[in-house]
């Protein structure tokens, strides 16, 4: 059950805003953030659990709607950092306590 | 610097071949991830393991198939290369498997001739 990303690819000027949505089909626990730069593994941002709760890393932050089966991850003032890919990886809990993850939106952030 | 360390960086090998890979996951974690990863897509979960004993699979072909051994580390084996096999692998390892951090090692990149 893979989670659906949008959007697939976003450009960016430095200092611009940008939110990327992942949504599930399936009943979330919790929802985890990843960020991969070019020829790199992925590093975790965030996880965000059950109840709504909203987190922040520097100037990126996210929310979780459980009800609405979403998280969303807010990049705020931008920097050339930032550039990669995102990828979102729900945890359903349980038995299924692997991450499948999105396909993973990149992000270009550009001076 | 992850903690997790994944042998070999790079493999080229012929079609029909078999290879392993092998993840050494952070000290004191228990689980092991498999993920692949073709050029330009993203994360495909292959198999997770935990103390040992297989906690799920994803699309993980016929032809591969891993272990977790009881000091923890854990291979993949790929048999019957085909060119489509090309990829890079990452391994990651959590704490326990219930869904916590992962942490990934810089990955094995395969390429099938």
């Amino acid at each position: 059950q893979q989670p659906v990303q949008s959007p697939q690819a976003v450009i960016l000027r430095e200092g611009e805003d940008a939110v990327i949505n992942c949504s599930s089909s399936k009943a979330l626990y919790s929802v985890h953030w990843y960020r991969q730069k070019h020829g790199e593994a992925p590093v975790f941002l965030m996880i965000l659990l059950k109840g709504g709760e909203q987190k922040g890393h520097d100037k990126i932050s996210a929310s979780f709607n459980e009800k609405k089966q979403q998280s969303s991850l807010y990049l705020t003032a931008s920097q050339l950092s930032y550039s990669g890919t995102y990828f979102c990886g729900p945890y359903y809990g349980g038995s299924q306590g692997n991450l499948i993850f999105g396909k993973g939106t990149k992000l270009s952030v550009k001076p | 610097d992850s903690g997790v360390t994944q042998t070999p960086k790079h493999l080229i090998t012929a079609t029909g071949q078999r290879v392993t890979l092998r993840c050494s996951p952070r000290s004191g974690d228990l689980s092991v991830y498999w993920y692949q990863q073709s050029l330009d897509q993203g994360l495909q979960f292959l198999i997770q393991y935990y103390n040992g004993e297989e906690r799920a699979k994803g699309n993980i072909l016929e032809r591969f198939s891993a272990q977790q051994f009881p000091d923890l580390h854990s291979e993949l084996n790929l048999s019957s290369l085909e060119l489509g096999d090309s990829a890079l692998y990452f391994c990651a390892s959590s704490v326990d498997g219930g869904g916590g951090e992962l942490f990934f090692g810089e990955g094995s990149r395969l390429t099938v001739l």
